[in-house]
Order: C-alpha cells, then sequence, then structure tokens
C-alpha cells in the first residue's frame, strides 16, 4: 500500500463543478502540501500545512482552498472549476527541517 | 521572488554521463535538492545537499555551491531506465520546496 494515497486517480469535470481531490498518508508526517504540474512550468505549490491548525497559500492559491481534517489527511477543493485548472495534481508530505517530500501517485484533472 | 532555471531537455546515449544544470535565485535558502520524476508517475527523492561541495550516492551525484547558486546532477554509466524528468528543488527557511520546470533526459541505446 502506497503511503501517500490520493483519491480520484483520474476526473474529468465540468466547467462551474465543485470538486475535491483527498490525500491521506501513513507516514506520521505532520507537514503536507499540495502541488500542480503543467507541461513546461513544473511543479507549483497550491497550498501547505505543518499541522493540523495551520493553513499557507503558495505561489497559485486563487481558485482553490483546502481542508485539513486530521493530521493523515488533507483535501484540496475546487469551488468553481475552469479549464485551465486542468493539470496533473499531487499532494506530498514530509518530516519538515528541509527533508525530503514523499508524494502520493497523483490525480489527473480534466476540466471540460 | 524566486526563480529557479534548467535546461528543459537533455539527451544522452547508454554507458555514457550527463551533468544536469541547476541555477537559482532564492530568499531563504535552505538546501537544494533533486527529484527524479518518470512520464506520468510521482516525484521521487535522489539527492540533498545544504553545504557546498559534491555528495556521491551510486550513479548518481550532486554538487552545490551556493556562493554562486548552483548546482548539477551528475549520472554516471546511463541506463535506458534512466529516461526522465529530473527536478531541481530549494528548500526554503520557511519550510516550503520550490521546484525548477525539471530537465526532461532521454537516453539512447
Amino acid at each position: 500500500d502506497a503511503d501517500v494515497t490520493q483519491t480520484p486517480r483520474n476526473r474529468i469535470t465540468k466547467t462551474g463543478k465543485r470538486i475535491m481531490l483527498e490525500c491521506s498518508q501513513t507516514k506520521g508526517h505532520d507537514r503536507m502540501y499540495w502541488y500542480r504540474q503543467d507541461p513546461g512550468l513544473g511543479l507549483r505549490l497550491i497550498y501547505y500545512s505543518f499541522d493540523v491548525k495551520d493553513i499557507n497559500k503558495g505561489e497559485i492559491s486563487d481558485g482553490y482552498s483546502v481542508s485539513r481534517q486530521a493530521q493523515a489527511k488533507f483535501s484540496l477543493s475546487l469551488e468553481s472549476a475552469i479549464p485551465n485548472q486542468t493539470a496533473l495534481y499531487f499532494c506530498a508530505t514530509s518530516t519538515g527541517d528541509n527533508t525530503e517530500a514523499f508524494f502520493g501517485q497523483g490525480t489527473r484533472l480534466t476540466v471540460v | 521572488g524566486q526563480n529557479i532555471d534548467q535546461p528543459t531537455e537533455m539527451t544522452a546515449t547508454e554507458g555514457a554521463i550527463v551533468q544536469i544544470n541547476c541555477t537559482y535565485q532564492t530568499s531563504g535558502f535552505n538546501g537544494l535538492f533533486w527529484y527524479q520524476q518518470h512520464a506520468g508517475e510521482a516525484p521521487t527523492f535522489l539527492s540533498y545537499n545544504v553545504l557546498d561541495g559534491l555528495e556521491e550516492k551510486g550513479r548518481f551525484s550532486s554538487f552545490l555551491s551556493r556562493s554562486k547558486g548552483y548546482s548539477y546532477l551528475l549520472l554516471k554509466e546511463l541506463q535506458m531506465k534512466d529516461s526522465a524528468s529530473y527536478l531541481c528543488a530549494v528548500g526554503l527557511n520557511t519550510d516550503k520546496l520550490i521546484f525548477g520546470t525539471g530537465t526532461r533526459l532521454q537516453v539512447f541505446p
């Protein structure tokens, strides 16, 4: 079983719909991150959380919101999806202090 | 702002050596990471440098010069399975990890 699990793995949704991407981890890490990856743009940080009561905006948070329901769960929501949010989304965890990050397998989201 | 530059694509031959460069301008630098990402898969950790110098790990080595804002990843004895994207990332003192756009390496027989 994967240490960092993302659901769904693939999703096609219509413009204007609300969608939630979920991430759960069994690594016991406090820090969790959401990135999106677009061709030619690399991985860009959307939101990050250092513990259940701590949520921080990343480079590109507009149009997204997050919820840290527990140490092990960090969800990303698109309140009203738009086509330029079509991307590959990754959740990641770490222990902090600049240790390595562990990534989930990604969610490929297409907004039509 | 934060800026990380690396070449978009590189090609090399099986058995050869390839060096992938990364330059960065960031505030609050707290270490440099290299990740490998095969197409459609999650990035996986390769190396971490926080002090100047060379870190060797099997066929892979990573170098850092903080004064020059420069790092490279050296891959020796290239294998076909090394065809992947290599992501340079800077760890900031805010515990954020900022990525470059990645270098796609193609290894040919």
